[in-house]
């Protein structure tokens, strides 16, 4: 099956700083991909998306890159707030209905 | 309320006993989804469905899992004779349309304690 994998499962970073989190793909078909923000005792939230027909997309304070060569995608977050402290999810639907997610990065900020 | 919600949010369940999952999705969505998310994991699917109709049941690890939505609405998902390895997060997701490049909304999950 699909496999989408993340190259960092812990991430600490001083407030204000900028984060980047890391996420690889396997399957070159899948043509939508997710990012989610999971807090403790709580459901993954939507934070942005980008379609594979795009490179990058940029949200509120989020930028989210994506390499189809290398299958490679990419979470930036601007000016990390203590906020910004969670589990980061992301997620490609590729054939099918349902998402694969990867295992998740857990960042913390550091105030 | 506006979001997906889930009941109940948490479940202690003794082995072998038969519990029910509710999620309400969002009014309107026509896609709704059940996943299972580990402790330290990530969430993998269950079981889709469009209105009333499951169309992939691909992901319920055995036939102990059982879910419904009869009225295209609220899903049930059921576990019967439960064992220990049931014990997880289950967390219900809607969408609005049946396409499958859109985003999925989750609810709060309903954490499973099977002992």
């Amino acid at each position: 099956g699909e496999s989408v994998g993340l190259h960092l499962p812990t991430l600490s970073v001083q407030e204000g700083d900028n984060s980047i989190i890391n996420c690889a793909y396997s399957n070159s078909a899948s043509d939508y991909f997710i990012w989610y923000k999971q807090e403790s005792g709580k459901g993954p939230q939507f934070i942005i998306d980008i379609r594979s027909n795009m490179d990058k997309r940029q949200g509120q304070r989020v930028t989210v890159l994506l390499n189809k060569t290398v299958k490679h995608l990419s979470l930036q977050i601007a000016a990390t707030q203590p906020g910004d402290s969670a589990v980061y999810f992301c997620a490609e639907n590729g054939a099918g209905n349902q998402f694969y997610f990867g295992t998740g990065t857990s960042l913390t900020v550091i105030p | 309320g506006a979001g997906v919600s889930q009941s109940p949010r948490y479940k202690v369940a003794k082995r072998g006993q038969d519990v029910a999952l509710r999620c309400d999705p969002i009014s309107g969505h026509v896609s709704l989804f059940w996943y299972q998310q580990a402790l330290g994991q990530g969430p993998e699917f269950l079981t889709y469905f469009q209105n009333e109709a499951q169309l992939d049941k691909s992901g319920l690890p055995s036939d102990r899992f059982f879910a419904e939505r009869p009225e295209g609405s609220v899903s049930t998902l059921k576990i019967q004779r439960t064992q220990q390895e049931d014990s997880a997060v289950y967390l219900c997701a809607s969408s609005l349309a049946g396409t499958s490049r859109e985003t999925q909304y989750f609810g709060p999950g309903t954490r499973l304690l099977v002992l």
